[in-house]
């Protein structure tokens, strides 16, 4: 079946410590982003990518870094710059080409947690 | 209006009652307007994507409408049903390759 793939479910990182979040999609979608949620706020714009060996920081990427080799991976790195990184991490991808109804499909997130 | 808001943040009603609840957007530069249901334990899925000014869209007992002009979006639902507890997310994209802004979300509870 298509759609978007995103691993681990849960993770643990201690502090000081990198850690890279997976999103892996099989429909054939030009772009791909990453969301972080934390309570009481909306989705928040970490990073996107618009085309292979492309991307651009959203509205919070201070402390992420990411990468796009192939059109169907999009890894997120939460690195140990980032002051504040427990929280809920949400791929997404769409197809930026043709329709302008398209929409957005997305994985079933990350939860993670420092310790 | 700067970002996407919505309200109300959180919304508890009977099973059979009717609700609404708003999206308000900057309609400079506008695209689309998405909603999406974001069930606990799933992923957010898309409910309606609209692009007109004026457009109205339904989807069984949900449907909703959009003013671009004035830059808000209404998302009704009738006869609430306890699998329409959710949060419900309005998000506007700018531009063809402008990405989606999200607001953050309605909560919504409905007791049998």
């Amino acid at each position: 079946d298509g759609g978007i793939t995103q691993s681990p479910k849960y993770l643990f990182r201690k502090e000081g410590q990198n850690v890279t979040l997976s999103c892996e999609q099989n429909l054939n979608h030009d772009a791909m982003y990453w969301y972080r949620q934390d309570p009481g706020q909306g989705l928040r714009l970490i990073y996107y990518s618009q085309i292979v060996n492309d991307f651009q920081k959203g509205d919070i990427a201070e402390g992420y870094s990411v990468s796009r080799e192939k059109k169907e991976s999009f890894p997120l790195t939460v690195t140990s710059a980032q002051k504040n990184p427990t929280a809920f991490y949400l791929c997404a991808s769409s197809n930026l080409s043709g329709r302008r109804n398209t929409e957005a499909f997305f994985g079933q997130g990350t939860r993670l947690t420092v310790v | 209006i700067l970002n996407v808001e919505q309200s109300p943040q959180s919304l508890h009603v009977q099973e059979g009652d009717s609700t609404n609840f708003t999206c308000s957007f900057p309609s400079s530069n506008f695209y689309a307007l998405h909603w999406y249901r974001w069930e606990t334990a799933k992923s957010p899925e898309a409910l309606f994507v609209m692009t007109l000014n004026g457009d109205e869209k339904k989807k069984g007992r949900i449907s909703a409408t959009l003013n671009t002009k004035e830059g808000y979006s209404y998302l009704y639902i009738k006869g609430s049903q306890p699998e329409d507890s959710a949060t419900y997310l309005c998000a506007r994209r700018g531009g063809s390759q402008g990405n989606l802004i999200f607001g953050k979300g309605t909560k919504l509870s409905v007791k049998p």
